[in-house]
């Protein structure tokens, strides 16, 4: 069964250092896998996601991830926090019946 | 233009009460899913529909039945609501089903029930 860990309940890092989110996943094949973002009180916003193309993999307003298989890990990185990075991260992998499978969340603290 | 769309955004109702969330999207999108988001942040899906066909039922409670009268369309109706119940409901539709495919999320739907 493929399942999703994100090490860090809570992440705070001061505007303008970078931002690290961990991930690692366990799947039986190879997977496909997804950042989520969800702002207060906001629905879900696909971030980026990684289908088995280039490891590494550049999404929206500067985030990007990288694949690696041999340590089963899908990270997610910014080089410079912005305070509207204030939010709840998910990383998910999909099975094969297409369903996401969520991490429980991240939550990214932005200071001053 | 909202692209998916719930209704309503808060709902408090007591225990033994049925009720429904509708959901709408206006992307032309084939598929549709209800997610459950619980108190820890925890989400999991509950139902996907794909041409007004159910293809995902996840182990809810016989009590949740999604109904999908045309393809921009999903509602979720629940019967003698629990507390358990008590979560923020999403839904979300894609273009097909598949993994190439995003999954654009309603801004959710909080149920309180006391």
């Amino acid at each position: 069964a493929q399942s999703v860990t994100q090490l860090d309940s809570h992440v705070s890092v001061s505007e303008g250092t970078p931002v690290l989110l961990r991930c690692n996943y366990s799947s039986s094949y190879s997977p496909s896998l997804f950042w989520y973002v969800q702002h207060p009180n906001k629905g879900l916003q696909l971030l980026l996601k990684y289908t088995s193309a280039a490891t590494l993999v550049k999404g929206i307003n500067g985030f990007e991830a990288e694949f690696k298989k041999s340590e089963t890990s899908f990270h997610l990185t910014k080089p410079s926090a912005h305070m509207s990075d204030a939010a709840e991260y998910f990383c998910v992998v999909s099975d094969r019946s297409y369903k996401l499978i969520f991490g429980s969340g991240t939550r990214l603290l932005v200071r001053p | 233009d909202t692209a998916v769309s719930q209704t309503p955004k808060y709902l408090v109702t007591q225990m033994g009460n049925d009720k429904s969330i509708k959901c709408e999207q206006n992307l032309g999108h084939d598929t549709m899913y209800w997610y459950k988001q619980d108190s820890k942040k925890f989400l999991k899906i509950m139902f996907s529909y794909n041409n007004k066909e159910l293809i995902i039922n996840e182990t809810v409670p016989n009590r949740f039945s999604p109904k999908s009268p045309d393809k921009a369309h999903l509602n979720l109706h629940i019967n003698s609501l629990e507390l358990g119940d008590s979560a923020v409901y999403f839904c979300a539709s894609s273009r097909d089903l598949g993994v190439p495919y995003e999954q654009y999320f309603g801004p959710g739907t909080r149920l309180t029930v006391t």
